[in-house]
């Protein structure tokens, strides 16, 4: 089976500009997570989309957004980079989204340099 | 806020000798822990996990261990090998997302 890919795996834009970055999940998975991992916030959760619907979000800006297509693939939209912004994004697909279905899936992440 | 903390930013530990990595946390209505090993480049890969109504779980070499009362979670790697040089997350499951710790780089030295 194969497992989660994340494109591009990295990425390079000025302040001001907007990013989006893609995911798409292991086959069967519904529930697709994003996370923001920086050296001293470890992983915060972004948000997760299950069944094309936006079932949780985290406390990030509006700038932050995401969409799921019917394939369960997810992208992620970052608009009006800031510098804070630069960061390795993460996303993670599980059966169900729920802990008690089993741990989560992740990608090798997309890494943004904002310059 | 960080809810879930991890105060080593690192640990080295001798080959053959036994690892523990420590991880608190402030909610209490966490029900579900889990921990992640990340190698440089690559995702986080799902080690271990404990439900709130065990104190104890075990796996191969892994054993994670739950004090409630305390809101700690330990994860004790015996023997630790240098493979395991990685970093470690401990995460925390709230009813609709996870909150992870900020990790936890862990040297096996042969």
């Amino acid at each position: 089976k194969a497992g989660v890919t994340q494109t591009p795996r990295y990425l390079i834009k000025t302040r001001g500009q907007q990013v989006t970055l893609s995911c798409s999940p292991i086959s069967g998975h519904r529930s697709v997570s994003w996370y923001q991992q920086t050296p001293g916030q470890g992983l915060q959760f972004l948000f997760e989309y299950f069944s094309e619907t936006q079932r949780n979000k985290g406390n990030f800006p509006g700038r932050f957004s995401g969409r799921q297509f019917s394939n369960s693939r997810s992208e992620m939209n970052v608009s009006t980079l800031e510098l804070g912004d630069s960061a390795l994004y993460l996303c993670a697909s599980s059966l169900h989204g729920r802990a008690s279905s089993g741990e989560q899936f992740f990608g090798p992440g997309t890494r943004l340099t904002v310059l | 806020d960080q809810q879930v903390k991890q105060n080593s930013p690192s640990l080295s530990v001798q080959e053959g000798r036994i690892s523990i990595l420590n991880c608190d946390y402030t909610n209490s209505m966490f029900d579900y822990f889990l921990w992640y090993k990340k190698y440089p480049a690559e995702g986080p890969t799902f080690l271990i996990s404990i439900s709130s109504i065990k104190d104890k779980n075990e796996d191969g070499r892994f054993t994670v261990f739950l004090n409630k009362s305390a809101k700690h979670l330990s994860l004790h790697i015996v023997p630790s090998q240098p493979g395991d040089s990685a970093v470690y997350f401990c995460a925390a499951w709230s009813g609709n997302q996870f909150y992870f710790g900020t990790g936890t780089s862990l040297t096996v030295i042969p």
